[in-house]
């Protein structure tokens, strides 16, 4: 089946530093990505809509200037946090969507666990 | 707008017993429905989905939901608890273009 790599999976960093996350779909052609966020024992809130080619399209109360989404290929979308800090940290999950099976169908990466100190 | 809601952060059944998760959904088109697990540190895995066929609709691991437009209501269901079915659950309805929106999420807990 589809399958979406995360990279890295656990990130350390210290605050006022910037941090990339990749996410690359490994066997289809991804237009569209989305990038979760996740708290501790809780849901995960979506945070931006990437799109190859385009501007990501971000979700409301959350800072374009601070995370930085760039979809420069369609199988590749990379999530920056810009001058992390401790309140950044989190679980971040990309999905993306396999166009050839319709909107329904969304494949998750494994997550990245980011800690700033 | 659409949104999911799960009643019960935590649900702990004994090893063989009965599975309920409960989820109800708001939306004012004809929903696609989801439920994913996740384990600790992971990200999500796809148990079922309800895209308007059948609304009893099986899933992987022995998962099933039930679709119930009168209730607004998308149960997961497992008739024999596992060990291994420990971890987080959420119930998610779909927007245009492929966005999900989750439920706060379900910690299942199965006791030997």
């Amino acid at each position: 089946g589809a399958v979406v790599s995360q990279h890295p999976s656990r990130v350390i960093c210290k605050s006022g530093t910037s941090v990339k996350i990749e996410c690359r779909s490994l066997d289809f052609q991804a237009t569209t990505m989305f990038w979760y966020r996740q708290f501790p024992k809780q849901s995960l809130m979506l945070m931006a809509t990437s799109n190859e080619g385009s501007k990501a399209t971000y979700e409301q109360g959350v800072e374009k200037d601070k995370f930085l989404i760039n979809h420069a290929s369609l199988t590749l979308s990379t999530l920056t946090v810009t001058s992390a800090h401790p309140e950044d940290s989190s679980f971040y999950i990309c999905s993306a969507r396999d166009p050839g099976t319709g909107n329904e169908k969304l494949f998750f990466g494994s997550g990245t666990q980011l800690s700033v100190l | 707008a659409q949104s999911v809601t799960q009643l019960g952060s935590h649900v702990s059944v004994s090893e063989g017993a009965l599975v309920l998760l409960r989820c109800n959904y708001s939306s004012s088109v004809p929903p696609y429905l989801f439920w994913y697990v996740q384990y600790p540190n992971q990200g999500l895995q796809l148990l079922l989905k309800y895209t308007s066929a059948a609304t009893l609709v099986k899933g992987i691991n022995g998962f099933e939901a039930e679709f119930k437009k009168s209730e607004t209501s998308f149960h997961l269901t497992k008739p024999s608890a596992h060990m291994s079915d420990a971890a987080e659950y959420f119930c998610a309805v779909s927007r245009r273009g492929g966005k999900l929106i989750f439920g706060q999420g379900t910690e299942l807990s199965v006791k030997p």
